[in-house]
């Protein structure tokens, strides 16, 4: 099982432009979220999906679209970057019962210039 | 909403010796409470996480205490290992299909040999 994964890896922007980055699990999942990390400032969620069908806005979701397109996949759109969406972002997934664990999949660095 | 806190920002131990990160945690109704690790250029992972109706958790040198009264939790790590090296991460959030989670700014901690 290859888990989260995301794609790209890395991506640099100029102000302006669109883009949009892609997370997909095989964990079967019901919940995946999208979240950014800044140097200092910990993990924080832009949207999250708490199942098929599903989204909702997390602690920073302006400047930011997602859409849950299957149970395996949620992507993450930046319809016109700033530099202060500079960052790096992981997806994650969960599944409720007996462990609330959010797997986290390697993360993208995003670079608006 | 919920607004977590955590300290310190950097901790340095010697090795075998005990180290401590506290989170407070400000809304009375969370009722979930993880602890991540995340190692230099690597993804987040859970290393133990406590339910409000727990007060203590263990499992072997890792520990968490929860204080639901004042509202903060702690991480506890005995006997530290240079593989302890790692920036570690508390949340705070409720259990309703998603967590919702809000992490804390995170806590660099050195293990000196």
């Amino acid at each position: 099982n290859a888990g989260v994964t995301q794609t790209p890896k890395f991506q640099v922007l100029k102000t302006g432009q669109s883009m949009t980055l892609q997370c997909a699990q095989d964990m079967n999942h019901n919940s995946m979220y999208w979240y950014r990390q800044d140097p200092g400032m910990g993990l924080r969620l832009i949207y999250y999906s708490a199942s098929e069908g599903t989204t909702d806005k997390g602690e920073v979701p302006n400047g930011y679209n997602v859409s849950r397109l299957n149970k395996r996949e949620f992507s993450l759109r930046l319809e016109s970057a700033a530099p202060s969406q500079t960052s790096v972002y992981f997806c994650a997934s969960s599944e409720s019962g007996l462990s609330y664990e959010q797997y986290f999949g390697p993360g993208t660095r995003l670079t608006v210039t | 909403g919920e607004n977590v806190e955590q300290h310190p920002s950097t901790l340095s131990v010697q090795e075998g010796d005990s180290a401590v990160i506290k989170c407070t945690y400000s809304d009375s109704a969370s009722n979930y409470f993880p602890w991540y690790k995340q190692e230099l250029g690597k993804r987040p992972q859970l290393i133990i996480d406590i339910r409000s109706n727990v007060g203590e958790k263990k499992d072997q040198r890792i520990a968490v205490t929860l204080n639901k009264t004042a509202k903060h939790f702690s991480l506890h790590i005995t006997e530290t290992q240079p593989e302890d090296s790692a920036v570690y991460f508390c949340a705070a959030g409720k259990i309703q299909g998603a967590q919702k989670l809000v992490f804390g700014q995170g806590t660099r901690l050195t293990i000196n040999p």
